[in-house]
């Protein structure tokens, strides 16, 4: 099956600085990669998503890129704020239909943004 | 958000007893899921449902079991079979891959 892995588990910075978050996926047929915020004792929440047909897709201070050769794809969020602060997950899912639904998740990352 | 409820929002269970976990949606989502969250560990899936009267076994589905009679509800028995229960409860439903989480339910057991 597919196999997730996210990196780092932990990540601080600055107010203002960039981070970035990255995964690796096992199975080259997944084509759907949407990364998830949760903040603490909250439920996950779809923060921006990417399909395989595309090699990057932006939402204002978010980003996703996606090397499909390499399979990673990995989160960047510019100028963060304190409310960034949060633990994010990637996840993975072949997508379209029967079992596809399936997401697999990385085990996440915390980050802490520090005023 | 507020299409998916989950209750309780927490849970005792005292060892050796069996308890099931409510989850319901209004968004006439087809496929709904049951995961699992523990520190460090992320999301694992226990089982999903991809239409009404069908189920599947997910990542760790060894002492749960789940039942869909009802497109809007999907619950989630942890029986005594469990051995570690105690965990962060999460349900969720989907439309074209993208899936929407309920509030979750945190069960301890005593």
């Amino acid at each position: 099956g597919e196999n997730v892995e996210q990196h780092p588990s932990t990540l601080s910075v600055q107010e203002g600085d960039s981070a970035v978050i990255k995964c690796t996926y096992s199975d080259s047929a997944s084509n759907y990669f949407p990364w998830y915020k949760q903040e603490l004792g909250k439920r996950p929440q779809l923060i921006i998503d990417i399909r395989s047909n595309v090699g990057e897709k932006k939402d204002q201070r978010i980003a996703v890129t996606l090397n499909k050769t390499a399979k990673h794809f990995s989160l960047h969020i510019t100028e963060t704020q304190p409310e960034d602060s949060a633990v994010y997950f990637c996840a993975a899912s072949k997508g379209g239909g029967g079992s596809n639904y399936k997401l697999t998740f990385g085990k996440g990352t915390l980050l802490t943004v520090n005023p | 958000d507020g299409g998916i409820t989950q209750s309780p929002k927490y849970l005792f269970r005292k060892e050796g007893q069996n308890v099931t976990l409510s989850c319901e949606q209004n968004l006439n989502h087809d496929a709904m899921y049951w995961y699992r969250q523990d520190p460090g560990q992320g999301l694992r899936l226990i089982y999903y449902s991809q239409i009404v009267n069908d189920f599947q076994k997910g990542d760790i589905a060894e002492g749960y079991s789940v039942s869909r009679e009802k497109k809007e509800s999907f619950p989630l028995t942890v029986t005594s079979a469990q051995k570690n229960p105690t965990a962060f409860y999460l349900c969720a439903s989907s439309i074209a891959g993208e899936q929407f989480f309920g509030p979750g339910t945190r069960l301890t057991v005593l």
